[in-house]
């Protein structure tokens, strides 16, 4: 079964550093993209970055660029998302996904984690 | 623009087809997508490229896409109740975007 993990939410301070770990199961890792996608409390879905298989291709969203480094490790089956000068308006779930589509059809998530909060606050 | 513009709020009787409408730029080139997200849960994929049902979605959900518009239909139930979200690719190919959410009450 095709299982998705995130792990490493918790409370921190503005200007502080997270390290978020997404571990993958019942699927071959290294042959996705992967991606994460946050939810602010009581707001929409915000895709936050992606990466290819082989992490040659990464990308940020506006938002986070400069501050967020997604990563992966296939030899684990795990995503990362490092996160640092966090700033209040990063307080959200965060959810890892998995990719499936091509560059000519679109990239879609077809594979959801249960997400893991993270609350940016003094 | 990349971005993609659904109503807030969309309310329906049990057995009436609920529309919910996705607008956007994006929508000319590239598929359209619908995850379903109910209260505490993880969104699911309920519609993808344009009107295609995953395994195990009823038949009650349907897609299209039409120029820049993108319509979810739901020959709605009181447990569709949630929130929907469009999603696409982004015109560029590499970003990816989704709409402000919609709220479906079936009552």
């Amino acid at each position: 079964q095709r299982q998705l993990l995130e792990s490493g939410g918790g409370l921190v301070k503005p200007g502080e550093s997270l390290r978020l770990s997404c571990a993958a199961a019942g699927f071959i890792f290294s042959d996705y993209y992967m991606s994460w996608i946050r939810q602010a409390p009581g707001k929409g879905l915000e895709w936050v970055s992606y990466i290819s298989e082989s992490s040659t291709y990464i990308d940020y969203a506006d938002s986070v660029r400069g501050r967020f480094t997604i990563s992966r490790d296939n030899a684990k089956n795990s995503l990362y998302l490092q996160m640092n000068s966090l700033r209040g308006e990063d307080t959200a779930v965060y959810y890892c996904a998995r990719e499936w589509g091509s560059s000519s059809a679109g990239w879609y998530f077809d594979v959801w984690g249960r997400g893991t909060l993270v609350t940016v606050s003094s | 623009s990349d971005e993609l513009t659904q109503p807030p709020s969309v309310s329906v009787s049990p057995g009436q087809t609920a529309r919910i409408t996705c607008s956007g730029d994006a929508l000319a080139k590239k598929y359209a997508y619908w995850y379903q997200q109910k209260s505490g849960q993880a969104p699911v994929l309920v519609i993808y490229e344009d009107f295609k049902r995953p395994s195990g979605i009823p038949e009650r959900f349907s897609g299209s896409r039409s120029g820049t518009m993108a319509t979810l239909s739901i020959s709605a139930q009181v447990e569709d109740e949630g929130d929907y979200y469009c999603y696409s690719t982004g015109s560029s190919g590499n970003h990816r975007v989704f709409g402000g959410g919609t709220k479906l009450t079936v009552l």
